[in-house]
């Protein structure tokens, strides 16, 4: 049972835009920055969004994030064929000492 | 080119020893804290020690008193002790460098390197 709380799987059509949460408690997402790392299959993790809404250098603006009290929120517009894959949030637990990671959403482009 | 290329994985005994290590490249290693996190097959995420710049460790309880983190910043590199290791540490284990309360993200992964544990 992971400490940060994600939906297994959402899915959506090219071109449409999908959000994905995760859920926490004061002690994490609620006063430490989140992560959001991309999984393709096969590789290893990539980040995405990091301090709960900055990207990385290359990483396209049809990826966001946000946060609002103890949860956050991943969101991918213009949804594409390649953005298939495992995406998990991550974040600091000040009352564990301890980097924590969601179950991983998966994202399906029909 | 800023790169991690871990190193040492394979199969274990069940209550054997290995040590995992993970090569820096590209960028200025002692600056920066530094993780191991493991993915069995077909699971998630699981983050497995953190080591700051001043050599502060930290673990999950899951492994505390098993593995044991370390790093030789005259060799750009970081470890991964493993002792009395079960069947449920069977993963790919990433070396990832990033701040320890996550300030930045894990920006830089390595490929991955496969420890099996099994009699």
């Amino acid at each position: 049972q992971s400490v940060l709380t994600q939906p297994p799987s959402v899915s959506a059509a090219p071109g449409q835009k999908v959000t994905i949460s995760c859920s926490g408690s004061s002690s994490n997402i609620g006063n430490n920055y989140v992560s959001w790392y991309q999984q393709l299959p096969g590789t290893a993790p990539k980040l995405l969004i990091y301090e709960n809404n900055k990207r990385p250098s290359g990483i396209p603006d049809r990826f966001s994030g946000s946060k609002s009290g103890t949860s956050a929120t991943l969101g991918i517009t213009g949804l594409q064929t390649g953005d298939e894959a495992d995406y998990y949030c991550g974040t600091w637990d000040s009352s564990l000492s301890a980097q924590v990671f969601g179950g991983g959403t998966k994202l399906t482009v029909l | 080119e800023v790169q991690l290329v871990e190193s040492g994985g394979g199969l274990v005994q069940p209550g054997g020893s290995l040590r995992l290590s993970c090569a820096a490249s590209g960028f200025t290693f002692s600056s920066y804290d530094m993780h191991w996190v493991r993915q069995a097959t077909g699971k998630g995420l699981e983050w497995v020690s953190a080591i700051g710049t001043a050599g502060d460790t930290y673990y999950p309880g899951s492994v505390k008193g098993r593995f044991t983190i370390s790093r030789e910043n005259a060799k750009n590199s970081l470890y991964l002790q493993m002792n009395s290791l079960r069947a449920g540490d069977t993963a790919v284990y990433y070396c990832a460098r990033g701040g320890i309360v996550g300030a930045g993200g894990m920006d830089v992964w390595g490929q991955g390197t496969t420890v099996t544990v099994s009699s």
